[in-house]
């Protein structure tokens, strides 16, 4: 069965440096996205992409976030300045035509 | 907008006895439901989903959810509980083109 990988899977960075975390989605998906979980706490939309534009995204993802599909295959989440309350685990999903959304394993972010 | 309620923050149970996880959503136009566990330091994991058709879904590791369209419920049960079983479980909403919605999230404990 096709799956979407991240990696890494876990990534420790200091605050204000910049991190990219990194997605491949399933081959034939169109539709891209990155949601957020603070430890313990609820999954949270960030941002979801299309046709190599940002088509929705949340109070969180401000200025600092910002997402690319460089190649055609890789789908990034680049943060510019982290912050400590950037802590948390990053999910990228990717859907098809069927509407089936399918989840990543999760990156762990960990900014100290 | 959208939203998803999961109105207990922890449900405990004895093994061998049926469990019941709750959810209610709202949402503007046909909904697909899913549920998703979560283990300690691990990603989302699928369980079921609907889409259409039968109310009542059947997935992975025998769960099984109902849909319910007068109530806006999508119930998420088991005959008979597992210690194993003992996760986080999340419910998601979405209509087909549009980002997940997640709930709070239930802690699940099944005891020997």
């Amino acid at each position: 069965e096709p799956e979407v990988t991240q990696t890494p899977s876990h990534q420790v960075t200091q605050m204000g440096q910049e991190v990219i975390l990194r997605c491949v989605p399933i081959s034939n998906h169109l539709y891209f996205y990155w949601y957020r979980q603070i430890l313990g706490q609820k999954v949270e939309f960030l941002v979801s992409f299309y046709n190599n534009e940002i088509s929705e995204k949340s109070e969180i993802f401000d200025d600092q976030f910002s997402v690319e599909r460089p190649d055609g295959s890789n789908f990034t989440l680049k943060i510019r300045s982290t912050k400590l309350e950037d802590s948390a685990m990053y999910f990228c999903a990717s859907r098809g035509r069927t509407g089936e959304q399918y989840f990543g394993p999760g990156t762990r972010l960990t900014v100290t | 907008a959208q939203s998803v309620a999961q109105p207990e923050d922890q449900v405990n149970v004895a093994e061998g006895n049926p469990l019941t996880v709750k959810c209610t959503y709202s949402v503007s136009g046909n909904p697909y439901l899913f549920w998703y566990v979560q283990y300690p330091n691990r990603g989302l994991q699928f369980l079921l989903k609907y889409i259409t058709g039968d109310n009542l879904v059947k997935g992975s590791y025998g769960f099984e959810a109902e849909f319910n369209k007068s109530q806006t419920s999508f119930h998420l049960k088991k005959p008979s509980a597992l210690v194993s079983d003992s996760a986080l479980y999340f419910c998601a909403v979405r209509v087909y083109a549009g980002k997940s919605t997640f709930g709070d999230g239930t802690t699940l404990t099944v005891k020997p």
